[in-house]
């Protein structure tokens, strides 16, 4: 049974930078073709994919927001952790990590609601 | 950067078809799968490459994907099915979502 929590702060300031991790059980980081995604969505709006790790520590992001991520693994840990500096009010938005396989994002966390204000 | 339109809403009747359409430059040359988000929860993986669906999804859910649209069509639509629907592709970005459809169940 695979399954992903995510954890970190619930309120950030504006400039501060937003650490996430992801910590999960089900499967190993360290199987060929398995990756671990970041999306977020804020209040009311669509999903936006942020970053993605895979088994290789291959590292995608999206290309708005590259500049301020980071993604890392610890397999032995069985966590992903994500940085996002600068962070500002529209940074808003729950975020969620994902177990990815065969092109898709199959099991999702239950997500973390990240409010950014002073 | 690659984009993927989908409708703001679609509406149907109880036990009709719903269509969800997702257009992007050439979808039908790249894998799209599609998540069902209910309100206040995480989404869900209902169909993934293009037409495979995950164990435990219903039949009644399916998808196609061509030239440069791809459709998640549920036949015998219910009322649990209202839902927000996104469709997501891998690009060079590597991953894109649409903006969402809202799915009505009159």
């Amino acid at each position: 049974q695979i399954t992903l929590k995510e954890s970190g702060p619930t309120l950030v300031k504006p400039t501060q930078t937003l650490t996430l991790t992801c910590t999960f059980s089900g499967f190993s980081l360290s199987t060929s073709g398995v990756g671990v995604g970041w999306i977020r969505q804020p209040p009311g709006k669509a999903l936006e994919w942020l970053a993605l790790i895979y088994w290789d520590d291959d590292k995608r992001y999206s290309p708005s927001l590259k500049s301020r991520l980071t993604i890392t693994k610890d397999t032995s840990k069985n966590q992903v952790v994500l940085t996002m500096t600068n962070m500002d009010p529209v940074d808003t938005a729950t975020y969620y990590c994902a177990h990815c396989i065969a092109a898709a994002f199959d099991y999702w966390g239950q997500g973390t609601l990240v409010t950014v204000s002073s | 950067s690659y984009e993927l339109t989908q409708p703001p809403s679609v509406s149907v009747s109880p036990g009709q078809t719903a269509s969800i359409t997702c257009s992007g430059d050439k979808l039908g040359d790249k894998y799209a799968c599609w998540y069902q988000q209910k309100s206040g929860q995480s989404p869900v993986l209902v169909i993934y490459q293009d037409s495979k669906r995950p164990s435990g999804i219903p039949e009644r859910f399916s998808g196609s994907n061509s030239g440069n649209t791809a459709t998640l069509t549920i036949s015998g639509t219910q009322a649990m099915d209202e839902a927000d629907y996104y469709c997501q592709a891998w690009d060079s970005s590597p991953v894109v979502f649409g903006g969402g459809t809202k799915l009505t169940v009159l």
